[in-house]
């Protein structure tokens, strides 16, 4: 039961576009998210989060939008660049588990 | 740097054999967690500690038990390796877990490989 679904395992997009990475969930008690980025032979670094008592939150170049109803959120990357080029993980958590469920993952890759 | 450190990165052991992977953070952190992935699957927590309360998954096979003897310092021990434990395992920690602020500090991995 896979409770946390990324569809996309691979993304390309060119240099200076938009990435938009996509997640979705089952379990409407999950009120965090997370989004993680690994390169290889690396763990997971944390990127953004969100709280469920928002809609969006924006870091820079990245921005994480939460749709409730739709129990979906996305990451958007703006502008992309090589070095975004990476496994983007997201995460659900429900306060005061301590647990935290992730997506299988979606490879991004930037082309310049 | 404070950081969260795995020994070894790369681990071979033979069917059955235990083997012990090893977790250690400079980071002073409350909570430690022990994670296994496989290929192009979702990293899937095993067991978590929170202090020195240790906390299992309620799928997470007898196989696998973990150690935390203080606070820098927690052990995953594979009693008996199957081929289907060959994965990587990821250790993280975090100091405020399960608020709305939490974020999760990983490890680099140890890629096992079970002959």
């Amino acid at each position: 039961d896979q409770q946390v679904k990324q569809n996309s395992p691979s993304l390309s997009v060119q240099e200076g576009r938009i990435s938009i990475l996509n997640c979705d969930y089952t379990n409407s008690m999950f009120d965090y998210f997370l989004w993680y980025k690994k390169y290889p032979a690396e763990g997971p670094t944390f990127l953004i989060s969100i709280s469920s008592i928002k809609d969006k939150n924006e870091d820079g170049r990245f921005t994480v939008f939460l749709n409730k109803s739709a129990k979906h959120l996305s990451l958007h990357i703006v502008p992309s660049q090589p070095g975004d080029s990476a496994v983007y993980f997201c995460a659900a958590s429900v306060s005061g588990t301590y647990k935290y469920i992730f997506g299988t993952g979606t490879r991004l890759k930037v082309l310049a | 740097d404070a950081m969260v450190i795995q020994n070894p990165r790369y681990q071979v052991t033979q069917f059955g054999k235990p083997v012990t992977l090893s977790c250690s953070q400079t980071l002073n952190h409350n909570v430690m967690y022990w994670y296994q992935q496989k290929s192009s699957q979702a990293p899937k927590l095993l067991f978590h500690y929170y202090d020195k309360d240790f906390n299992n998954e309620a799928d997470t096979p007898d196989n696998f038990q973990s150690r935390r003897p203080n606070t820098s310092f927690c052990f995953l021990d594979i009693r008996s390796p199957g081929l289907g434990d060959a994965a990587m395992y990821l250790c993280a920690t975090s100091t405020l877990a399960g608020t709305s602020t939490d974020t999760q500090y990983f490890g680099p991995g140890t890629r096992l490989t079970v002959l």
